[in-house]
């Protein structure tokens, strides 16, 4: 078993691309999430998902945009990069909401 | 509203020190706890959680917790560090009154020295 798989590992992107993050989970888990985590600022839920079909904003969602179109993957997508955006993002999934999350290896994204 | 504080970015230890990293939260309804750990370049993983049964809550690695509804804390605790416990730490709450989304603290790194 897999569990949460992400790709890329790591990405250098221009400034004003478009990029889109994967992330697919093979435990059946109902909800998933996008965090992105920076140098002492922790980690940041950018979008999550409870089920498929439906998602929700987190704490800092301005500049990205997210779907689930099924049980397993949920990608991320940055419309229009921005220096800012350079981070750690970690794609995680649970059983539901206040269950325990089970954590990907992870996309470096540097956008120059 | 939920929210965590971890007090402390760093904390440094000796090898076979105890180790005592911070966590309080606040909840205006019964929160569920949970403590993560993130080895260098990998993602989070599970020490232990808390879920409202025993107030001490024992995890992976010889860590162990102690909910205190009265402090409102979730302090994680090891009695004798190893070289391999250096990590980040994470301390996180979900409640109803966040929708069960969880929420982060910043993140503590343990520094253990020889």
């Amino acid at each position: 078993i897999a569990g949460i798989t992400q790709a890329p590992t790591s990405q250098i992107l221009a400034a004003g691309r478009r990029m889109t993050l994967r992330c697919t989970q093979d435990m059946r888990h109902n909800a998933m999430y996008w965090y992105r985590q920076d140098l002492g600022l922790g980690l940041r839920l950018i979008h999550y998902s409870n089920t498929a079909g439906t998602t929700g904003k987190g704490e800092v969602p301005d500049g990205y945009s997210v779907s689930r179109a099924n049980t397993d993957d949920f990608p991320l997508t940055l419309a229009s990069a921005v220096p800012s955006q350079t981070s750690v993002y970690f794609c995680a999934s649970s059983e539901g909401p206040r269950e325990t999350q089970y954590f990907g290896p992870g996309t470096r994204l540097l956008v120059l | 509203a939920q929210s965590v504080t971890q007090l402390g970015s760093h904390v440094s230890v000796s090898e076979g020190a105890l180790v005592l990293l911070r966590c309080n939260y606040s909840s205006s309804v019964p929160p569920y706890l949970f403590w993560y750990v993130q080895y260098p370049n990998q993602g989070l993983q599970l020490l232990l959680k808390y879920t409202s049964a025993a107030t001490l809550v024992k995890g992976i690695n010889g860590f162990e917790a102690e909910f205190k509804k009265s402090e409102t804390s979730f302090h994680l605790t090891k009695p004798s560090a190893h070289m391999s416990d250096a990590a980040e730490y994470f301390c996180a709450v979900s409640s109803s009154g966040g929708s069960y989304i969880p929420t982060f603290g910043r993140g503590t790194s343990l520094i253990v020295h020889p």
